[in-house]
């Protein structure tokens, strides 16, 4: 296992098009985690599953974006008819547990025109 | 919500030169983080602290836990110039938030 990996690494798709990312975490890391990240700025939260379970859910995650971690493996970020306040780079991390080390993938950078 | 203060925003220092910067929150963290990003990559973990007051060396970097539990510092010493990059400080609470919760980031350059 190489660590969290993160498909595709860039999207680019028009406006009012659906589009999805995939994450595959590390192997046995219980928690994964979907955040977003525009240019200057820290990673945000955006919504976090324990296993299959998905517990909390940023502000931020309007009713276009969903995510899914079906068998608690990998999870998916979809966002339904896309703007171009979407665009951003979409991170995904694991960890164990709650309060261990969390591991970043590379990104999906997208970009809505 | 959580809200972590990093500073400074942005460093310019010359190669060899020691770095320092640091997290401060209002609220009480269980876990410190910190991460070093580089343009169009994810973030890459550097230094893991768990416990208040700990002090944690990574090769040229060191970094502690507060003991208010309230804040973190990192330092680099001896710079050089692959150090360039985003530094960011990140912290999971115990509260009913647990998520990781970042820094806005210290820019880093290093000066040849």
């Amino acid at each position: 296992d190489t660590g969290v990996s993160q498909d595709p690494r860039h999207k680019i798709t028009k406006r009012g098009q659906n589009v999805t990312f995939r994450c595959d975490p590390i192997s046995e890391h219980n928690r994964l985690y979907w955040y977003r990240q525009t240019l200057g700025q820290g990673p945000e939260f955006l919504t976090y599953f324990q296993n299959e379970a998905q517990l909390e859910k940023s502000r931020l995650l309007s009713d276009r974006f969903s995510a899914e971690r079906p068998k608690g493996s990998f999870s998916t970020l979809e966002i339904q008819r896309t703007e171009q306040g979407d665009s951003a780079m979409y991170l995904c991390a694991s960890s164990l547990d709650w309060n261990t080390e969390a591991f970043f993938g590379q990104g999906t950078r997208l970009t809505v025109v | 919500g959580q809200q972590l203060n990093q500073s400074p925003q942005s460093m310019f220092i010359q190669e060899g030169e020691d770095v320092s910067m640091n997290c401060t929150s209002s609220s009480i963290f269980n876990t410190w983080l910190w991460y070093k990003q580089d343009p169009g990559e994810g973030p890459v973990l550097l230094i893991a602290l768990y416990k208040a007051g700990e002090l944690t060396s990574n090769g040229r970097l060191t970094a502690q836990f507060g003991i208010t539990r309230k804040d973190s510092f990192l330092n680099i010493s001896a710079s050089i110039p692959s150090d360039v990059g985003i530094y960011f400080c990140a912290g999971i609470s115990s509260g009913s938030a647990r998520q990781l919760t970042f820094g806005s980031g210290t820019q880093l350059t290093v000066l040849p």
